[in-house]
């Protein structure tokens, strides 16, 4: 199992400009949520989703959009990119709770650093 | 508000040195809490849970009711527990909520 897989590792962007940060996990994992970790503030939810076709939004959501279409992929989108979403992100998958959410144990992905110029 | 508050950004001690990273909790509700720890160059991983009332790699956790805390303890440090340390609560089993995050130094 290769576990959590996000692409890119590294990104680098203009202000404006959009783009997907890919995360796909291999586990069957029903609960996938993104995170973004920033020096002094920790990790900070930004979206997560319970199952394909079920999202919500996190503590820091502005600026961001998610969708799950199937149960391996969670992809998140910035349709226009500012300079304060450079930090770097971390998708993480759960197990089921069976539509209750997760167990807590979260497993993450390698993170994706990205800076907005 | 549900928040996790860990107070040490930083925390060096001396090898064999007893540690304690402080975490305190603010939830309504049953809280559910776990320490997550980041090793250089590697990815963010669960070291224990309050339920477990397990130790791993020697580290321990009481979760403290009336002082809202979950403090990770270890008696003897070693120098292979040099990393980043979050405390995280998890709130319903829809969100997990991170703190700040302690980064341990283990001096020789």
């Amino acid at each position: 199992n290769a576990g959590v897989t996000q692409t890119p590792k590294f990104q680098v962007l203009k202000t404006g400009q959009s783009m997907t940060l890919q995360c796909a996990q291999d586990m069957n994992h029903e609960y996938m949520s993104w995170y973004r970790q920033d020096p002094g503030m920790g990790l900070r939810l930004i979206h997560y989703s319970v199952g394909a076709g079920i999202t919500d939004q996190g503590e820091v959501p502005n600026g961001y959009n998610v969708s799950r279409s199937t149960t391996e992929d969670f992809p998140l989108r910035l349709l226009s990119a500012a300079p304060s979403q450079t930090s770097v992100y971390f998708c993480a998958s759960s197990p089921s709770l069976g539509g209750r959410g997760n167990t807590g144990e979260l497993f993450f992905g390698e993170g994706s650093r990205l800076t907005v110029l | 508000a549900q928040r996790v508050t860990q107070p040490e950004k930083l925390l060096s001690v001396f090898k064999g040195a007893p540690v304690e990273l402080k975490c305190n909790y603010s939830y309504s509700g049953s809280p559910e809490l776990f320490w997550y720890v980041q090793y250089s160059r590697q990815r963010l991983q669960l070291l224990l849970r309050h339920i477990s009332r397990e130790s791993i790699k020697g580290f321990t956790a009481d979760l403290n009711k009336g002082e809202t805390s979950f403090h990770l303890k270890k008696p003897f440090a070693q120098e292979e527990d040099s990393a980043m340390y979050y405390c995280a609560l998890n709130t319903g089993g829809f969100k997990t909520i991170f703190g700040a995050g302690t980064r341990l130094f283990v001096k020789a």
